[in-house]
């Protein structure tokens, strides 16, 4: 199956700096990607969808301005968390669907805000 | 996207077949039932996913109902490895990447030796 990797697996940063994490789908193109958070012991909840060429769209209750993501090329996207703070220690994840339309999901990222 | 309901936890002897019940009763037409699994601190991987008939991959087995609102991913000799939360989501099937998922609680399947 088609392949998505993320970068870092894991990340530990002070409370206040910016963390910036990148998916790629690595042999395959894709006009759309979505990034994902999971608390611990919770579901996945979808945080935005990230759109080649255009803004991306988020969910209620995700700050944009928080969240920054940049759909750079076909095959890369990048979630920055912008002034990290302890609530936002989370484990996220990026998903990219091939042109078959089916999800294929990156390994996640463990973000630890001290 | 349609509900689905899943019990949220369920446990295996390893060898066993391991059978995950699913409802989805207000589940559309053009809706298929897709089955993901996440293992501990892994993203979630794709199992199977079916429309209306009984699916067969490498991986699992899916059997949905004739009404199509309950459907059954079956494990046939489950291991340890296969230790994880099972989601089955209900959408629409397609080329269209604009169909994100959306996860409920999953089933906790815990295969034990």
């Amino acid at each position: 199956g088609a392949v998505v990797s993320q970068h870092p697996s894991r990340v530990i940063c002070k409370s206040g700096t910016s963390v910036k994490i990148e998916c790629r789908s690595l042999d395959f193109q894709a006009t759309t990607m979505f990034w994902y958070r999971q608390f611990p012991k919770q579901s996945l909840m979808l945080m935005a969808t990230s759109n080649e060429g255009s803004k991306a769209t988020y969910e209620q209750g995700v700050e944009k301005d928080k969240f920054l993501i940049n759909h750079a090329s076909l095959t890369l996207s990048t979630l920055t968390v912008t002034s990290a703070h302890p609530e936002d220690s989370s484990f996220y994840i990026c998903s990219a669907p091939p042109l078959s339309g089916e999800q294929f999901f990156g390994p996640g990222t463990r973000l630890t805000v001290l | 996207d349609a509900k689905t309901t899943q019990p949220p936890s369920m446990d295996c002897a390893e060898g066993r077949a391991a059978n995950l019940p699913c409802n989805h009763s207000t589940i559309s037409g053009n809706e298929y039932v897709y089955w993901y699994r996440q293992i501990h601190s892994q993203g979630p991987q794709y199992i199977i996913h079916g429309l209306k008939n009984n699916e067969t991959n490498e991986m699992a087995s899916l059997i949905i109902t004739e009404d199509r609102k309950s459907s059954t991913l079956i494990l046939p000799h489950a291991t340890l490895r296969d230790t994880a939360v099972y989601y089955c989501i209900v959408r629409v099937a397609g080329g269209n990447a604009g169909n994100m998922l959306t996860f409920g609680g999953g089933t906790r399947l815990m295969v034990k030796p």
